[in-house]
């Protein structure tokens, strides 16, 4: 089975330009989350969708963070105009999203964003 | 609200030495627990988890955890490090209903040293 897919690897801008990452959940998978992780710290939600409908987007940063989730399958994460504090690593995560026990979120590899 | 905090930014044992890493949660309603391991560039691996019944967990590579209600605590421990468990190590709680996100700690650095 394919796991979660994150493209870039690795993304280094300067401040104010705009970037946009990737995430291809695990097939079948109707939750998806992006989270943000910052040097030194756990990663800490940002949204999450199930299919194409978000559930919970209250610690995304709107006047600059956007996301979408077309057709209930893979998702795009943007950041337009990029600050330095927003240097991080990225992680797309999936689950099925049947709400029973055994429900557990697969992570992808992350992008790594540089802002200068 | 919930949260997690892990005792010890950066722990160090040798090979063979028993692993003991600390959890504690904050939840109001029950929670669901859940241990991650991160090696160095690579996306987060489910070690463990809790839901509901037995209250010791076992996980892969020879870790478990126990919950503890009344300590709100869900320490992780293996019987025996292996260089191979030199990772990061984070604890998270949701929500007590499978499909809701993750709130996780800031994260235990395991090294071993042979």
């Amino acid at each position: 089975e394919a796991g979660v897919a994150q493209s870039p690897r690795y993304k280094i801008i300067e401040k104010r330009q705009s970037v946009a990452f990737w995430c291809n959940p695990i097939s079948g998978h109707a939750t998806l989350y992006w989270y943000q992780q910052i040097l030194g710290q756990g990663p800490k939600l940002l949204i999450q969708f199930q299919n194409n409908g978000v559930v919970d987007d209250s610690q995304l940063p709107k006047d600059r963070f956007s996301a979408e989730r077309l057709k209930g399958v893979d998702s795009t994460l943007k950041i337009q105009p990029a600050k330095l504090e927003d240097s991080a690593v990225y992680l797309c995560a999936s689950s099925l999203g049947n709400r029973v026990s055994t429900d557990t979120q697969y992570f992808g590899p992350g992008t790594r964003l540089t802002v200068l | 609200a919930q949260s997690v905090t892990q005792l010890g930014s950066h722990v160090s044992v040798s090979e063979g030495a028993l692993v003991l890493l600390r959890c504690n949660y904050s939840s109001s309603v029950p929670p669901y627990l859940f241990w991650y391991v991160q090696y160095p560039n690579q996306g987060l691996q489910l070690l463990l988890k809790y839901t509901t019944g037995a209250t010791l967990v076992k996980g892969i590579n020879g870790f478990e955890a126990e919950f503890k209600k009344s300590e709100t605590s869900f320490h992780l421990t293996k019987p025996s490090a292996h260089m191979s468990d030199a990772a990061e190590y984070f604890c998270a709680v949701s929500g007590g209903q499978a499909g809701t996100a993750l709130i996780f700690g800031k994260g235990t650095t395991l090294s071993v040293s042979s």
